[in-house]
């Protein structure tokens, strides 16, 4: 079945960069997607990524995506704080009318 | 705009109650999903609804959830009996379907505690 794995835990000083690694299974998936969760909210669209593309780059953002390896990436440069949350890659399933399946979810820490 | 509209965003209650949880999606947007977040699960995707009808409930964990959509406008998820287990973050979200690129809008979420 649809399965998406993301390691659970990041921790990386104020200013590195981070990397968020994901891995997914359906290789038809159309777009892949990352998701931030900050404490106590929903979920909200960080950025996505269509299944042509190698790279998007948004701001501080650069999404990867190796499609022969079915993996997908966050990169996020100059980490702040403020980017303490959780971050949940997602991969839309084919011809099921926009079901999404999401990772467990990576817990991002930055500390000062 | 308003967002997602979930209600309650807290409930307690007691082993064997009936639990009944809201969501107003946003307006215009014809999918519905209910997910289920937990520690030990992650977020689980309970049915999802297009044009206000169910098309995957194969989440639903057992008989005792059930879902409806009466109208684009309102959805409910219901728990009966509730059981500790069905502690968890219950989110809604919605979208706008095809053709898009498939992102989903959340609720803040309902967070159930059944004691």
């Amino acid at each position: 079945g649809e399965d998406v794995e993301q390691s659970l835990f990041l921790s990386v000083r104020e200013g590195d960069s981070s990397v968020i690694n994901c891995t997914y299974t359906d290789s038809s998936s159309t777009y892949l997607y990352w998701y931030k969760q900050e404490p106590g909210a929903g979920l909200q669209l960080l950025t996505y990524i269509f299944s042509n593309m190698d790279m998007k780059q948004d701001q501080r953002l650069t999404v990867l995506l190796n499609k022969k390896d079915k993996h997908l990436s966050l990169r996020i440069a100059d980490t702040q704080t403020g980017d303490s949350a959780i971050y949940f890659c997602a991969e839309s399933i084919t011809n099921q009318g926009g079901k999404l399946i999401f990772g467990q979810g990576t817990e991002l820490s930055v500390k000062p | 705009d308003a967002g997602v509209i979930q209600s309650p965003r807290h409930e307690v209650t007691e082993m064997g109650q009936e639990v009944t949880l809201r969501c107003k999606p946003i307006s215009g947007h014809n999918s519905l999903f209910w997910y289920r977040q937990t520690m030990m699960r992650g977020l689980e995707l309970l049915i999802y609804f297009n044009n206000n009808v169910p098309i995957d409930d194969s989440g639903m964990p057992e008989d005792r959830f059930s879902a409806k959509m009466p109208n684009a406008s309102f959805s409910t998820l219901k728990i009966q009996p509730s059981e500790p287990r069905d502690s968890a973050v219950y989110f809604c979200a919605s979208s706008p379907g095809q053709p898009n690129t498939g992102e989903l809008f959340f609720g803040e979420g309902s967070r159930l505690t059944v004691l």
